[in-house]
């Protein structure tokens, strides 16, 4: 089992510009999760989806999109991006029967000039 | 609103050295307290704890809660070099079982 799987691990944008993140999982896992881990801030919540065909805001939601495609995958997109933005990117998973146990992806690390 | 607070910051031991990390929250109809360690990636998990007063033990690492003084300690003896990384807590509250308020974090750095 490959676990969480992110995509891309590693994007430069510039401000303005879009691009969505991938995030799968082959746990079988019904919820799934967007984080954004800033230095000294810890892991605030962006979005999370706690079944398929259903999302709903975290934290801090503002400038984010996401989409549950399926039971696997949950893609984040930035429709415009901007230099707040700049952040390493991590998505997780739970089961439905223990959402608190959250298992993580690797990261993407976005950088937005 | 709910908080988090790990201490100390950042922390530099020794090989063999005995740690101790604190995380104290502020959290409404609080549920349960996360420990993760994180190196150079995804934060994986170490322990999840509930009730008081009730030890999790994993090899050289344990943890306690007290909900009485709402705080949790993530203990680590004969700390190795391999034990260098962040150790992030997060708490759950009962409103919503999914989210996770996680603290700031503690870099831990064990030296040869």
């Amino acid at each position: 089992n490959a676990g969480v799987t992110q995509t891309p691990k590693f994007q430069v944008l510039k401000t303005g510009q879009s691009m969505t993140l991938q995030c799968a999982q082959d746990m079988n896992h019904n919820s799934m999760y967007w984080y954004r881990q800033d230095p000294g801030m810890g892991l605030r919540l962006i979005y999370y989806s706690a079944s398929e065909g259903t999302t709903d805001k975290g934290e801090v939601p503002n400038g984010y999109n996401v989409s549950r495609l399926n039971k696997r995958e949950f893609s984040l997109r930035l429709e415009s991006a901007a230099p707040s933005q700049t952040s390493v990117y991590f998505c997780a998973s739970s089961e439905r029967r223990d959402t608190q146990k959250q298992f993580f992806g690797p990261g993407t690390r976005l950088t937005v000039l | 609103e709910d908080k988090v607070v790990q201490s100390p910051l950042s922390l530099v031991v020794h090989e063999g050295d005995t740690v101790t990390l604190n995380c104290s929250y502020e959290v409404t109809n609080f549920r349960s307290l996360l420990w993760y360690k994180q190196e150079k990636k995804a934060p994986t998990f170490l322990f999840m704890l509930t009730s008081s007063g009730i030890e999790k033990k994993s090899g050289r690492l344990s943890s306690i809660l007290d909900k009485k003084e709402l705080f949790s300690i993530l203990n680590i003896t004969a700390t190795q070099t391999g034990d260098s990384a962040i150790y992030l807590c997060a708490v759950v509250f009962s409103g919503s079982a999914r989210q996770l308020t996680f603290g700031s974090g503690t870099q831990l750095t064990v030296l040869p």
